[in-house]
């Protein structure tokens, strides 16, 4: 079956610092969708990428689908202490119905 | 978001009992989602459902049991409880049928089985 695999699983950086995450699929996938949960929260929807090589950003975050659409990347530039939380990236294959969630990483900012 | 609730927030119970978690979005999306969260794991997909009446299973769905008699009403049914079914239990919707919109997650269900 689908699998998705996120690395790393826990991250601490200073604040300030850049921080990514790396996301990557056993096959190709048709869309990747990036997620945000914050501690004790529950997942929210951040971004989608459809094309290959797509790059996409929102203020600090900088989202990148890679060419071949087997595997996907989030950065943050400058991290800050509203950033902490778990980052899942979930793709789907095509013509397969269901969405797979990568194993997220945890993204600890230190003050 | 407001728009789907999960119900209860908490529940404790013990092994053998059966359980069910409520799920209620009022957003008419077609797609609802069962998911478990535990460490390590990420978020696991138990059962989903296309539509009113047609439900699928996912990665993890031994021992749960979904019905979908209404389009915003998606509940979850663990039979016969089991010490490895304590989680997180996030219940999820989505409008669109290909599955190129996003989820919207309820805040979740913490259930504990001793």
């Amino acid at each position: 079956g689908q699998q998705v695999m996120q690395i790393p699983q826990y991250q601490h950086v200073q604040e300030g610092e850049d921080f990514t995450t790396y996301c990557n699929s056993s096959t190709t996938l048709s869309n990747i969708q990036w997620y945000k949960q914050r501690p004790g929260g529950h997942p929210v929807f951040l971004i989608q990428l459809v094309k290959s090589g797509e790059v996409k950003k929102q203020k600090r975050l900088t989202f990148q689908f890679g060419e071949a659409k087997k595997n996907s990347s989030l950065h943050i530039t400058a991290t800050q202490t509203t950033d902490v939380g778990t980052y899942f990236c979930a793709g789907r294959a095509g013509g397969y119905q269901k969405v797979t969630f990568g194993t997220g990483t945890k993204l600890q900012v230190i003050p | 978001d407001a728009g789907i609730t999960q119900s209860p927030r908490y529940k404790i119970t013990e092994t053998g009992r059966q359980v069910t978690l409520m799920c209620h979005q009022t957003w008419s999306h077609s797609y609802m989602f069962w998911y478990r969260q535990d460490l390590g794991h990420g978020l696991r997909l138990i059962y989903y459902s296309a539509a009113a009446d047609i439900t699928d299973k996912g990665e993890v769905p031994d021992g749960y049991v979904v019905s979908r008699s209404k389009t915003e009403n998606f509940p979850l049914t663990l039979e016969s409880a089991t010490r490895s079914q304590t989680s997180v239990y996030f219940c999820a919707s989505s409008e669109s049928p290909d599955l190129n919109q996003p989820q919207h997650f309820g805040d979740g269900t913490r259930l504990s089985i001793l």
